[in-house]
């Protein structure tokens, strides 16, 4: 495989429950991004990461709890939810995180919580 | 909070049109880039500017970043379908790891 991969692209889940949303890149890159995609609000940067280190915490709930074992992968972890964190949440790498370079993601796990 | 404005925030044309799509900030930015998103993929990175002033070309497409490095615009001439999709621009400000997005024009160019 190639790119940025995420799973699963599709969640349903309650407000009690917990699941994990999963992010792998194919890419030798070393910064891996979440991001939060809602109808009415533009892209919402969540975490960053460079070499495993979380470098960038933008104000995100604990409800949303960020891993990230290795610089290939990444997981959001998710538990007890409210109906206004449905939303696409997208994951993306780049190269290095100090530099400014392309973000490349991934097609995005599509959330809905009931 | 650095916020990037992006207007208009629809647009709908016929093919052969030319369109301007303006993304504006009242803070600094280091860089800015521009993606393209089609449903159901994430977003495409076209172009990166980090110069004030600078313009760039891609075909049909010319990107412009203010002297100031506070805005950027991006031109289509002669727009296709295909060029259809929601464009992102997205500013890096200086000393951070964020790339912060704008809130998206979303173009469709009917045939």
């Amino acid at each position: 495989e190639t790119g940025v991969t995420q799973t699963p692209r599709h969640l349903v889940m309650g407000m009690t429950n917990k699941k994990s949303l999963k992010c792998e890149q194919h890419l030798g890159h070393n910064a891996m991004y979440w991001y939060k995609q809602s109808a009415k609000k533009p892209l919402e940067l969540m975490f960053v990461y460079s070499l495993e280190e979380r470098v960038e915490n933008n104000s995100v709930p604990s409800r949303f709890s960020p891993e990230c074992p290795n610089s290939s992968h990444l997981f959001l972890h998710l538990h007890t939810l409210q109906p206004e964190d449905s939303a696409l949440y997208l994951c993306a790498s780049s190269q290095e995180a100090r530099v400014v370079g392309e973000l490349f993601f991934g097609e995005g796990s599509r959330l809905t919580v009931l | 909070t650095q916020l990037l404005e992006q207007s208009p925030q629809f647009l709908s044309i016929q093919e052969g049109e030319n369109l301007t799509v303006y993304c504006n900030s009242s803070s600094v930015f280091s860089s800015l880039q521009w993606y393209r998103q089609e449903p159901g993929e994430g977003p495409v990175l076209l172009v990166t500017v980090v110069t004030g002033g600078e313009v760039k070309k891609l075909k049909r497409l010319t990107f412009q970043f203010g002297d100031a490095r506070k805005d950027s615009s991006l031109h289509i001439t002669a727009a296709q379908p295909g060029d259809t999709g929601l464009y992102l621009c997205a500013g890096r400000p200086s000393g951070t790891y964020k790339y912060i997005f704008g809130t998206g024009t979303r173009l469709k160019v009917l045939a």
